[in-house]
């Protein structure tokens, strides 16, 4: 099975911050890669799909980027609505998926 | 508006059954990929099992296999997971969503919780 490797864990940030999280997968997985923002006690949300691609209605602060085994995402002035966990998940195969072990963004 | 409502979570005992539902509305059922995810109390994501379109393709997470089915009526527009054997390892919440590809719609979520 593919591992994915999120770090770090937890990052302290401020209102206006540029914050970078990083996935990395055991084996190449091309840019079959989604970051999602999960909120406590609601249901995770897609933010990006297909490494870099913004789902609909996501603000464009957000950015994702890599290909292969590394991947990035990039919140850019980092706003209120932003505080809460991301995950990256890796769906190259219809067999099996994964995601990271998730990244607690909150505030400083 | 698009709706996918899960049901059947509550508390079971170890070793026990359950079937969760998902009830899906507000789109064309029969014509995706489905998928079911769980997450921990406090933990992360964790991908369960895909049915394709037909029902003729079902993947399941190797920590689970054996022990759960994936199914779909497409004429009821339900998504369906059985997991039998349950430990207290299974106590999660039960995410259906849609796609085969990064999943963009969720329901939002049954607790399941085992416990004598």
């Amino acid at each position: 099975d593919i591992q994915m490797t999120q770090s770090p864990s937890t990052l302290s940030a401020s209102v206006g911050d540029r914050v970078t999280i990083t996935c990395r997968a055991s084996q190449t997985i091309s840019t079959w890669l989604a970051w999602y923002q999960q909120k406590p006690g609601k249901a995770p949300r897609l933010l990006i799909y297909k490494a870099s691609t913004l789902e609909i209605g996501v603000p464009s602060r957000f950015s994702g980027s890599g290909s292969g085994t590394e991947f990035t995402l990039t919140i850019s002035n980092l706003q209120p609505d932003d505080f809460a966990t991301y995950y990256c998940q890796q769906y190259n195969s219809y067999s099996s998926w994964t995601f990271g072990q998730g990244t607690k963004v909150d505030i400083k | 508006e698009v709706r996918l409502v899960e049901s059947g979570g509550g508390v079971v005992q170890p070793g026990g059954s359950l079937r969760l539902s998902c009830e899906v509305s507000g789109l064309t059922f029969r014509s995706y990929w489905m998928t079911w995810f769980r997450q921990a109390p406090g933990k992360g994501l964790e991908w369960v099992a895909n049915i394709n379109k037909d029902a003729t393709e079902k993947y399941y997470v190797d920590s689970m296999k054996g022990r759960i089915t994936i199914s779909r009526d497409n004429t009821k527009n339900i998504l369906y997971l059985q997991v039998n054997s349950l430990t207290a390892e299974d106590t999660a919440v039960y995410y259906c969503s849609r796609g085969i590809a990064a999943s963009d719609l969720w329901g939002q979520g049954t607790l399941v919780t085992v416990s004598s």
